[in-house]
């Protein structure tokens, strides 16, 4: 099964900062990864899919890129509604695998 | 307006059964992959397994700590999905979600989860 990696595992930012969240895989996926908000309490959502594509309805201050196995998860200006856990996840390989999250605070 | 709604959850002993099934409305169900994803409480997604569109082979796919335990099955003329687990374990307790995903695997939309409890 491919590993997901993600780091941090949580952080804590204040309204209107820059957030990086990157997700390492254990072998060459492609691009084939996506990124998904989970609220407390609520289901997940896509935000990101195929690295870098913009989920429908999803604002601009959240993105994604590729570089190799590295792949990179940005909010640009952190809003109060982005708390939450953002999870990658591959799909080159069955089975799909979830990276174990990363935890966003406000500071 | 797309909406997954779960339902059957609840306890269930270890080594018995649970038949969960998601309520599908406004898509067209038929053409559409489904995926059930599981959350143990308080840890991360784990991906169950999927189901292919009857029109793309109808076939299914399984994560190894469920396989020949759980079934997906579909019901197309009740835009309805099944998941069958049988001989449950203590480590099945989850919400389950089920989603729709394309033909890659992304995980598009999502229903609220149904929670399964497996206890003695």
């Amino acid at each position: 099964d491919i590993q997901m990696t993600q780091s941090p595992s949580s952080l804590s930012a204040s309204v209107g900062d820059r957030v990086t969240i990157t997700c390492q895989a254990s072998q060459d996926i492609t691009n084939y990864l996506n990124w998904y908000q989970q609220k407390p309490g609520k289901a997940p959502k896509l935000l990101i899919y195929d690295a870098s594509n913009l989920e429908t309805g999803v604002p601009s201050r959240f993105s994604g890129s590729a570089s190799g196995t590295d792949f990179t998860f940005t909010i640009s200006s952190l809003q109060p509604e982005d708390i939450a856990t953002y999870y990658c996840q591959q799909y080159n390989n069955l089975p799909f695998t979830f990276g174990p999250g990363t935890k966003v605070h406000i500071k | 307006e797309m909406q997954l709604v779960e339902s059957g959850g609840g306890l269930g002993k270890p080594g018995g059964s649970l038949r969960l099934s998601c309520a599908a409305s406004g898509f067209t169900f038929i053409n559409a992959w489904m995926s059930w994803v599981r959350q143990a409480p308080g840890k991360g997604l784990e991906w169950v397994g999927r189901i292919k569109s009857k029109t793309d082979g109808g076939t299914t796919d399984y994560a190894a700590p469920v396989k020949g335990r759980f079934t997906i099955s579909r019901d197309d003329s009740k835009n309805t999905l099944h998941l069958q687990m049988n001989s449950l374990k203590t480590e099945d307790t989850a919400v389950y979600y089920c989603s729709t995903m394309d033909g890659g695997g992304a995980f598009h939309y999502w229903g609220q989860g149904t929670l399964v409890t497996v206890s003695s």
